[in-house]
């Protein structure tokens, strides 16, 4: 069965800081991957999905993450981290022939900007 | 291009009672799913539907059941309320069934109960 690990449960940053937040998922074949926001008071929103080609993914607002398939890992990066940045993010994945609701979430990452 | 709506935005129920939550997909778009978001446990997937059809159910009880209208809009209905219910109920929708298809979420209901 298809699982998503997200080890740190709250991250606290100052402004201009890096972050690397971590995703691993466990499943034997390939996976599609994503990483959703929820800022507060708003929509989940996607910001970045993998189905194939290029490991390294470019999202919106300056996000980007790595599939590396020997860690079965997808972390969400982003060089520098704006106060605007504070939200929950939750990695994702289901196996590339299933149907959408097959889509796993993992327990999700509170991160706090301070300014 | 309006999103996925959901209401009500918040919903307070005593144990015991039933809740109904509504969702209106993106035009369009013709499966939707809902999800539970309990504190601290991401987001546990509870039904999905398309094209008028339950097409598959989380590890739920069936306490939690729903439907899906002509229109495409769906229900979520919770039976016999239980104080471990209360949580972020989010809706999602998306054109096909794929998983290449992009899931939309609405901003959800809160339910609580008491």
């Amino acid at each position: 069965a298809q699982s998503v690990s997200q080890h740190n449960h709250h991250v606290i940053l100052s402004e201009a800081a890096s972050l690397e937040l971590g995703c691993n998922y466990s499943y034997g074949g390939t996976v599609n991957l994503f990483w959703y926001v929820q800022y507060p008071g708003q929509h989940l929103q996607l910001l970045l999905k993998y189905f194939s080609g290029d490991p390294l993914v470019k999202g919106i607002k300056g996000f980007e993450a790595e599939f590396i398939k020997s860690k079965f890992s997808f972390n969400l990066r982003k060089p520098s981290v704006q106060w605007s940045d504070t939200a929950e993010y939750f990695c994702a994945v289901n196996a590339e022939y299933s149907s959408a609701s097959k889509i796993i979430f993992g327990s999700g990452t509170r991160l706090s900007i301070r300014p | 291009e309006a999103g996925v709506t959901q209401s009500p935005t918040h919903l307070i129920k005593t144990r015991g009672q039933q809740a109904t939550l509504r969702c209106s997909p993106i035009s369009g778009h013709t499966s939707v799913y809902w999800y539970q978001q309990a504190l601290g446990l991401g987001l546990q997937f509870l039904l999905w539907y398309d094209e008028g059809e339950e097409r598959n159910r989380g590890n739920f009880p069936p306490r939690f059941s729903g439907r899906q209208f002509p229109n495409y809009s769906s229900e979520l209905n919770v039976n016999a309320l239980e104080l471990e219910d209360s949580a972020l109920y989010l809706c999602a929708s998306s054109r096909g069934q794929g998983p290449y298809n992009e899931q939309f979420f609405g901003p959800g209901t809160r339910l609580t109960v008491l």
